[in-house]
């Protein structure tokens, strides 16, 4: 069974840019979440997606979007990129639906911003 | 408010040596669920263990061991026989009982296992 895939890996970006990163999610799973780790704030969350609606969000200004698609896969985008915005950026999966679910994640898409 | 607090940042043991990772958390609700997550270099968070609040068993998983105590708000991990292998970064994350899939993270504590 395929885990959780993240598209790209790495990127670089200039500050300024926009970018989009993509995430598959475990086959049957619904619910998509997203996390941003650096090494000062560390794993920090972003907003999660349940059937193609957003049930939470973390706190991070409006430049991060995200969205879910009807097959389960996610897209999350960052506008008008800044320094601190360089990160690894965590997807994540589960069945959703219930509390308590067990919580899968990719591998991460590693961007820097110069 | 959540918090999860891993008090170590970093841990070196020689190969063979046993090694526990502390972890505190604060929660108002009652029930709520802990996990232990490792990620090694590549950077994908690997999961570990998932425990509910209503469950105190400690349990037992090979090398790997897990000490849930309510009373203290502790849920330790350890590795017995450690391997060069287990060297990562190990974080303990907490989730309320919600229907999102909100995670809250600790730091994170680096583990080096030292051939």
């Amino acid at each position: 069974k395929a885990g959780v895939t993240q598209t790209p890996r790495y990127l670089i970006k200039t500050r300024g840019q926009q970018v989009t990163l993509s995430c598959s999610p475990i086959s049957g799973h619904r619910s998509v979440s997203w996390y941003q780790q650096t090494p000062g704030q560390g794993l920090q969350f972003l907003f999660e997606y349940f059937s193609e609606t957003q049930r939470n969000k973390g706190n991070f200004p409006g430049r991060f979007s995200g969205r879910q698609f009807s097959n389960s896969r996610s897209e999350m985008n960052v506008s008008t990129l800044e320094l601190g915005d360089s990160a690894l950026y965590l997807c994540a999966s589960s069945l959703g639906g219930y509390s308590g679910n067990t919580i899968y994640f990719g591998e991460g898409s590693w961007l820097t911003v110069v | 408010a959540q918090k999860v607090t891993q008090a170590q940042t970093e841990i070196s043991v020689v190969e063979k040596e046993d090694v526990t990772l502390d972890c505190v958390y604060e929660t108002r609700d009652t029930t709520y669920y802990l996990f232990w997550y490792k990620q090694p270099p590549s950077g994908e968070l690997v999961f570990l263990i998932r425990r509910n609040s209503f469950d105190e068993q400690n349990e037992i998983s090979g090398r790997y061991s897990w000490n849930f105590q309510k009373s203290t708000s502790s849920f330790n991990f350890t590795i017995t026989a450690s391997q060069v292998v287990d060297s990562a970064v190990y974080f303990c994350a907490l989730s309320e009982a919600l229907l999102d899939d909100k995670i809250i993270f600790g730091k994170g504590t680096r583990l080096h296992i030292l051939p």
